[in-house]
This record gives C-alpha cells, structure tokens and sequence, in this order.
C-alpha cells in the first residue's frame, strides 16, 4: 500500500518570501503521478501542481514549482513570492494509476505573514 | 467551465437516521470518486465507479453504499448514521485516459 508522509504540520512565512512544504511517498510502482492540493477555510480542494513520475522535467505553475526526486520519493512544493491568499492546508497527495484512489498526506497548515 | 456539483452543501442529520449525498461529475468524465475527510484530518478514499461499474474501494463502512447511474452522476447512501460519520464528503471525478481529477465543494454532514 502506498503512503505519503508530510512532516511539517505547520509552516510561515512572510508575504514576498519563499517557502518550501516537504513532502515523502512510498510505492512499489514504476508509473505514477504526484500532486499538491491546496484547501483554505471554505475547505474546498483546490489543485496546485501535478507531476506524472515519467517526466524527469520538474512541474512549475506560475509562482509554484515543485522539486521531485524520484529515486528518493521526495516531491517538496515551493511557492514563491508568498501572498497572503496562500495560506490554507496544503496536501500532497499520490495515485498509482489513472483512474486510481489518490492517498493523502497529513496536510501542512501554512500561514503568510504580513 | 463546468465543474463536479455536490449537493447538498451542508446536511443536518440525528443519529440512527439516512442520509443520500449526490454527485454530478463534470461531462465527459466516466470515474466518480468518494472521499470522507473528519475534522482535522487528511481525505479518506470511500469508493470509486467506472462506467457505471465500482472500480475501486476503500475503507467504506458496510452501512454506506453508493452506485453511479446511466447519466455518470453518483449517489452515497449512509444509513444507520452515526456520530462519528459527520465530516466533510467530497465527490471527485476524473476522465478515463487523462489523469485530471477535479474535486467538489464537498457536502458537510453533521449527526447529532
């Protein structure tokens, strides 16, 4: 069974700055797929960045990239330029196959600061 | 551009009682998705359905069960609720060959 791990229940940083959330998996698959989601108070899933674990190239939306390394099933999410309507949780999450259940991580409470 | 509509958004329920949560995915998309989050917590999976059929499930209590019909939309049933059922149930769904999930407003269920 794959799991993701996110060690940082909670994270700042001030508004402008750059941070980094860290996210580890754990899966027996050669083929799978990555993702960051991000839930503020209404508590809707809101999806940030999606990586297929085939691509070498690391996925960038705008103010967000990720960092993935594959063979040490690491995939950290970086926002720059922090505003203050990224606070919220943010999950990373993991799905073996299209079409499949995603797992979640833990979730990291991020706070911006003014 | 449509998104996947739950409804409806916040259901108040006693114990004992059934409730029926309902999902239109976005078209196109043939897999619908459950998820339970609790307070505090990460996104559960409950169960999955394609093309009608269930393809996957996961930790799904006996006394939830949940179909898609002939237009791909897809109803939870919970009966026999129980306080430790209330939490946020989101509906996901995804087409087939392309990995793009897209989840809901999610419908909030309290059991008092």
């Amino acid at each position: 069974a794959q799991t993701v791990t996110q060690s940082q229940p909670e994270m700042s940083v001030q508004e402008a700055e750059t941070v980094t959330l860290s996210c580890t998996y754990d899966t027996s698959e050669s083929d799978y797929y990555l993702f960051w989601y991000k839930q503020p108070p209404s508590r809707q899933m809101i999806l940030v960045i999606r990586q297929e674990a085939y691509k070498q190239q690391n996925a960038t939306e705008n103010r967000f990239s990720v960092n993935f390394q594959k063979a040490a099933k690491s995939f950290s999410l970086k926002i720059s330029d922090s505003q203050l309507g990224d606070a919220a949780m943010y999950f990373c999450a993991q799905g073996e196959t299209s079409g499949s259940r995603l797992t979640f991580g833990e979730g990291t409470q991020l706070t911006v600061n003014p | 551009a449509a998104g996947v509509i739950q409804s409806p958004r916040h259901l108040i329920k006693e114990k004992r009682e059934t409730a029926t949560l309902k999902c239109y995915p976005i078209p196109r998309h043939d897999t619908v998705y459950w998820y339970q989050q609790g307070p505090g917590q990460d996104p559960q999976f409950l169960i999955s359905f394609y093309e009608k059929m269930q393809s996957d499930k996961g930790s799904i209590p006996d006394r939830f069960s949940a179909q898609q019909f002939s237009d791909y939309h897809s109803e939870l049933n919970m009966s026999s609720l129980e306080l430790g059922d209330s939490a946020l149930y989101f509906c996901a769904s995804s087409p087939r060959t392309v990995y793009g999930y897209t989840f809901g407003s999610g419908t909030r269920l309290t059991v008092v």
